[in-house]
């Protein structure tokens, strides 16, 4: 149990564009999901907590104009990358709140390879 | 600020020793610490949470610790294999909503 994936795997793009990154959690509800960026050999870095049925909360120095994250049901987060830039590729990851016990730990997707061109 | 350390360089045992990993921190008093596991290229797994009023949690061949006054945590794997190479984050939960800090990790390589 407690599965969440993530699509795309892995996407290029070319700079100026946008795109969009789908988190799911399969087999149970996640009212909380939470976004990640991850680069080369360091750790994840918090982005933005995703509340269903309400607006996201951003970690200080994200901007969440360019960030945009929906969470429209309790199975479903999206994060846009608006007019994406080299400096945005990296590894997003994202996170769903345990379904059982006090939701202290996080199952996370496999992640999206982002690499703009 | 919250700051978590853990050992940047490597780890590099002879399979079957005991592994041990050290994740420290500053500037806080956390609830709970967690450790994760992640092989390249992939997202982070579940391994263990512990509170801050316990002072050790085995699952198997794993168990970690936790020192609230050294400010610091110990994780260690027994009987090591080498499927057990990987980067092992420690993570501490943050001042609400059950966000979790995490450490930059440090990577494990067991020699067959």
């Amino acid at each position: 149990g407690a599965v969440v994936s993530q699509h795309p795997s892995r996407v290029i793009c070319k700079s100026g564009t946008s795109v969009k990154i789908e988190c799911r959690s399969l087999d149970f509800q996640a009212t909380t999901m939470f976004w990640y960026r991850q680069f080369p050999k360091q750790s994840l870095m918090l982005m933005a907590t995703s509340n269903e049925g309400s607006k996201a909360t951003y970690e200080q120095g994200v901007e969440k104009d360019k960030f945009l994250i929906n969470h429209a049901s309790l199975t479903l987060s999206t994060l846009t990358v608006t007019s994406a830039h080299p400096e945005d590729s990296s590894f997003y990851i994202c996170s769903a709140a345990s379904p059982t016990g006090g939701q202290e730990t996080q199952y996370f997707g496999p992640g999206t390879r982002l690499l703009v061109l | 600020s919250q700051k978590i350390e853990q050992n940047s360089e490597a780890l590099n045992i002879q399979e079957g020793k005991t592994a041990t990993l050290t994740c420290n921190y500053t500037n806080y008093s956390p609830a709970y610490l967690q450790w994760y596991r992640q092989d390249p290229g992939r997202g982070p797994v579940f391994l263990l949470l512990i509170r801050e009023n316990e002072k050790e949690k085995r699952k198997e061949r794993l168990k970690v610790t936790f020192d609230t006054t050294l400010k610091q945590s110990l994780f260690h794997i027994t009987a090591s294999q080498p499927a057990d190479s990987a980067t092992y984050l420690c993570a501490l939960d943050g001042d609400s909503s059950y966000k979790l800090i995490f450490g930059s990790g440090t990577r494990l390589l067991v020699r067959p």
